[in-house]
């Protein structure tokens, strides 16, 4: 079983509108949480880490938050813009190195 | 500066055929990972070098995948001989080290490889 799932496993938007996708994992313990985005055919780029002290992070438009009590965490999009249209990967890292994956929300927006 | 490099970033070949993928890391980043991505997954961690010692390889499908990093720099996953289900993109990434905080161990990856088995 996957430790980390995220739903919804895909969702459409209107450009300039919000959006927010979430994160559950059951890894533990765990060092940092990470939100990556990876666009079509590109590797994975970081967007935020966040260690288990920390409930928020932001990057730009994208807002990251973290419940390491309930093991949540969810990726704001506020203003949504074309160039988002990307899928979004919550990744935990068990330890220094080993990282544990989601499988990704796939963001389209349209104008 | 220059990001992780793979290369070829297509590759289409005929089932048992032998194919291979090169990677050059971040410049300075002693730590490489190779990992298979499948449609609609997240990555899956293949090996780890530290330097030129791969410290983890225990995903690597040992009967027909080999890799390398002779110099502890640039790497090159073999696949020999390929099958229908390795059609998948295979990703590089680097980080400075293992340890010492996510200010050091945060992995940077590379455009992928997507390989195509026939």
């Amino acid at each position: 079983k996957n430790q980390v799932e995220q739903s919804p496993q895909s969702l459409i938007i209107l450009e300039g509108k919000n959006c927010t996708l979430q994160c559950n994992y059951t890894v533990s313990p765990f060092s940092n949480l990470r939100w990556y985005k990876q666009d079509t055919g590109r590797g994975p780029v970081s967007l935020t880490i966040m260690t288990f002290s920390e409930n928020t992070k932001s990057n730009g438009r994208y807002t990251a938050t973290l419940d390491a009590d309930t093991k949540q965490s969810s990726l704001h999009i506020t203003a949504s813009q074309l160039s988002d249209s990307a899928s979004y990967i919550c990744v935990v890292s068990v330890n220094d190195y080993k990282l544990s994956f989601g499988a990704g929300t796939t963001v389209t927006v349209r104008a | 500066e220059a990001g992780v490099v793979q290369s070829p970033r297509y590759k289409i070949i005929e089932k048992k055929q032998p194919v291979a993928f090169w990677c050059n890391p971040i410049s300075g980043h002693n730590t490489l990972y190779w990992y298979l991505q499948n449609l609609g997954q997240g990555p899956e961690l293949l090996i780890r070098y530290e330097n030129e010692e791969a410290v983890d390889d225990s995903q690597l499908p040992k009967d027909r995948f080999s890799a390398e990093r002779l110099k502890g720099v640039d790497s090159t996953l073999k696949i020999q001989p390929a099958e229908l289900g390795d059609s998948a993109v295979y990703l590089c990434a680097s980080s400075l080290r293992s340890g010492g905080g996510p200010s050091y161990n945060e992995q940077f990856f590379g455009p992928g490889t997507r390989l195509t088995v026939l």
